[in-house]
C-alpha cells in the first residue's frame, strides 16, 4: 500500500514565525503536492513537484514556497505565517502524470 | 482550475441509498474521483471513472457519469455509520492537476 506521512497532525504557531511541513511518501512517486482544505471551499492546491527539484505553482501559492531535495520528501514552507493560514494542510503524491493521488492524514495548522 | 460543485450537505437514514450529486465545466475532463474523508483524517480514493464510461460499479458503490450534462454521481448502496463522511469529487484534464468539489458532508441517522 503506498503511505503517504506528514510530520505532525497538529501544529501551533504565533504570526510572523517561519513554519515547516514534511511530506514523506515510500512508493517512489513522481509527483507531490500540498493542498489545504477550508470549509466550503474544498481542497485547493498551492504547488506540487513533478520531479526532485522541480515546482510548480498551484491555484493559492502566495505566502507558501516549497522544497524538493530528495523524491520522497517535499516540503511546504509559511515564510512568516499568518493567521489567515490557519487550515488542513493535505499532502498527496502520485505515480505519474494523471494517475492517482494517494493522500496524508493533514496537518492541522493553526496561527495565533 | 474548472469548476466542480457539490450540495454541501446530505442527511440518509441507515439501510437507505445515499445518492450524492455533483457537476464540473471542463469538457476535457479525462479521470473523474471521487474521494472520502473521514473526521480528523484525509483523503481516502473511493473510486473513479475515466471519460469514456458511463457507469462503473464497486459492491455497494455506483458511479454514474453524463458526459453530455457533465454530471457525475455515486450511490452508495445500505448506507451504514461508517459512511458518515465529507465526500469530494474531484476531476482532472491535465497531467498533474486535481480540480475538488467544496465537499459533501453525509450524516447517517440511525
Amino acid at each position: 500500500d503506498v503511505k503517504v506521512t506528514q510530520s505532525s497532525r497538529y501544529l501551533v504557531k504565533r504570526t510572523g514565525e517561519k513554519v515547516f511541513l514534511e511530506c514523506v511518501q515510500d512508493m517512489d512517486h513522481e509527483n507531490m503536492f500540498w493542498y489545504r482544505q477550508d470549509p466550503g471551499l474544498g481542497l485547493r492546491l498551492i504547488y506540487f513537484s513533478y520531479d526532485v527539484k522541480m515546482k510548480e505553482k498551484g491555484d493559492i501559492p502566495e505566502g507558501y514556497s516549497v522544497s524538493r531535495e530528495k523524491k520522497e520528501r517535499f516540503s511546504l514552507i509559511l515564510e512568516s505565517a499568518s493567521t489567515n493560514q490557519t487550515s488542513m494542510y493535505l499532502c498527496a503524491s502520485s505515480k505519474q502524470g494523471r494517475d492517482t493521488q494517494y493522500f496524508g492524514p493533514g496537518t492541522r495548522l493553526t496561527v495565533l | 482550475g474548472e469548476d466542480v460543485e457539490q450540495s454541501l450537505f446530505l442527511s440518509v437514514r441507515e439501510g437507505d441509498s445515499s445518492v450524492i450529486n455533483c457537476t464540473y465545466t471542463d469538457s476535457s475532463s479525462t479521470y473523474l474521483y471521487w474521494y472520502k474523508q473521514e473526521p480528523g483524517a484525509g483523503l481516502q480514493l473511493l473510486t473513479y471513472i475515466f471519460s469514456n464510461m458511463d457507469m462503473k460499479q464497486d459492491q455497494r458503490l455506483t458511479v454514474l457519469l453524463n458526459k453530455k450534462d457533465k454530471h457525475l454521481s455515486l450511490r452508495i448502496a445500505d448506507t451504514q455509520t461508517g459512511d458518515s463522511a465529507i465526500y469530494f469529487c474531484a476531476e482532472t484534464s491535465n497531467d498533474y492537476k486535481l480540480s475538488f468539489g467544496a465537499g459533501t458532508t453525509v450524516t447517517v441517522r440511525a
